[in-house]
């Protein structure tokens, strides 16, 4: 079974301070795991996602994520807040084997006050 | 580009009508997903289909139904709306052997 903790269900940072959105899993397979970004009336738009390859990922928008086995965690951090990443983060895992099923995070909407 | 389009952004109907929302992708994915979004729960599983004519029951299809006739399309039904079907509403599609759902922008379905 897999399942995701999305830790706060509100973060608020000023511009230019760093953002830091945390995602707890678990998974009884080697997970995939994913961060989508949802801006307002949209659908999801794909940030970044770890797949068994390099643990530090990259993504859009000077994202990254770090893929920590030990901790099962797959934070998602910005050096920068800009004004326009105020939007909703979704974590998302699925495993090899699921046929692209995601399990989805409750989600964090992130505030950038200036 | 993958693309993911869904017939309608925003609808209205009353209550007990018959709700057709309609998703396509132009990248020939073999799964096709409907999940419905609700503040503070997230993305919830409706229904997925891993083919044409197949079908597969997610975390929470009471209420609906759906429909798979050709393998771009996949179509979510609600029989009989009820208020508590007004959600937001996101098709998501994978395939050619890739990790990744790419989604519609959504249906943002109020029923009355």
């Amino acid at each position: 079974a897999q399942s995701v903790t999305q830790l706060g269900s509100h973060v608020s940072v000023s511009e230019g301070a760093l953002v830091l959105l945390r995602c707890n899993y678990s998974s009884s397979v080697p997970p995939y795991l994913f961060w989508y970004v949802q801006y307002p009336n949209q659908g999801l738009q794909l940030l970044l996602k770890y797949t068994s390859a390099a643990t530090l990922v990259k993504g859009i928008n000077d994202f990254e994520a770090e893929f920590k086995k030990s901790e099962t965690s797959f934070h998602l951090t910005k050096p920068s807040a800009h004004m326009s990443d105020a939007a909703e983060y979704f974590c998302a895992v699925s495993g090899m084997g699921s046929q692209g099923n995601l399990i989805f995070g409750k989600g964090t909407k992130l505030s950038v006050k200036p | 580009d993958v693309k993911v389009t869904q017939s309608s952004r925003y609808l209205v109907k009353r209550t007990g009508e018959k709700v057709f929302l309609e998703c396509v992708q132009d990248m020939d994915h073999e799964n096709m997903f409907w999940y419905r979004q609700d503040p503070g729960l997230g993305l919830r599983l409706i229904y997925f289909s891993y083919d044409v004519k197949m079908k597969e029951k997610g975390d929470i299809p009471e209420g609906y139904s759906v429909s798979r006739e050709k393998k771009e399309r996949f179509s979510l039904i609600l029989e009989s709306a009820s208020t508590n079907q007004t959600s937001m509403y996101l098709c998501a599609s994978i395939g050619g052997g890739q990790e990744t759902q790419y989604f519609g922008p959504g249906t943002r379905l109020l029923v009355l």
